[in-house]
């Protein structure tokens, strides 16, 4: 069965600072990974995909994300944090194309000035 | 833009009544989704569907059914509503399976209180 952890359920950064929330998953196929971001009483909104091809994955408002067979992991990072990116974040795997996601329990990331 | 919109942002109902949450999209996806989100849980899936009148049980389906008449329209049924269903549920769409661009589009999201 796939499952997708998150490690910390808070990050706190300061603005400008690097932003790495870690997410590890276990599928016995190659994955499929996603990284969600969710706004105070929104719904989600896709930052950045993997699928095939290259390892290193660049999204929506400076965020990327690599992809570590070895490791099993898609960290998601940010080389300088900004107020605007507090939010929640959410590191999803499928094992098929257009499946249901299997969600981590989601990291609240807070920016302080 | 694709859109996913959901039929309320907030509900209030009553322990026993029956509900009905309901999703349209409007960029022709073959799939939908109903997810539930509670705090500290992540989004857990409920059911889901791959086309008109079929339906899949995802994690969690106990306590609710779905119905899908149309390809736009995935409703989420509570039969009879309980507390423990006071929680936030998110609605989505995707192209179909082995389709290249596969994300998942979410509506808003409904939160529903059961007192």
């Amino acid at each position: 069965a796939q499952s997708v952890t998150q490690l910390g359920s808070h990050v706190s950064v300061s603005e400008g600072a690097l932003v790495l929330l870690r997410c590890n998953y276990s599928s016995s196929v190659p994955p499929y990974l996603f990284w969600y971001v969710q706004y105070p009483n929104q719904g989600l909104q896709l930052l950045l995909k993997y699928t095939t091809g290259a390892t290193l994955v660049k999204g929506i408002n400076g965020f990327e994300a690599e992809f570590k067979k070895s490791e099993t992991s898609f960290h998601l990072t940010k080389p300088s944090a900004h107020m605007s990116d507090a939010a929640e974040y959410f590191c999803a795997v499928s094992n098929q194309a257009g499946t249901a996601l299997i969600f981590g329990k989601g990291t609240t990331l807070s920016v302080s000035s | 833009d694709v859109k996913v919109t959901q039929s309320s942002r907030y509900l209030v109902k009553r322990t026993g009544e029956k509900v009905f949450l309901e999703c349209v999209q409007d960029m022709d996806h073959e799939n939908m989704f109903w997810y539930r989100q509670d705090p500290g849980l992540g989004l857990r899936l409920i059911y889901f569907s791959y086309d008109v009148k079929m339906k899949e049980k995802g994690d969690i389906p106990e306590g609710y059914s779905v119905s899908r008449e149309k390809k736009e329209r995935f409703s989420l049924i509570l039969e009879s509503a309980s507390t423990n269903q006071t929680s936030m549920y998110l609605c989505a769409s995707s192209r179909p399976r082995d389709s290249p661009n596969n994300e998942q589009f979410f509506g808003p999201g409904t939160r529903l209180t059961v007192l």
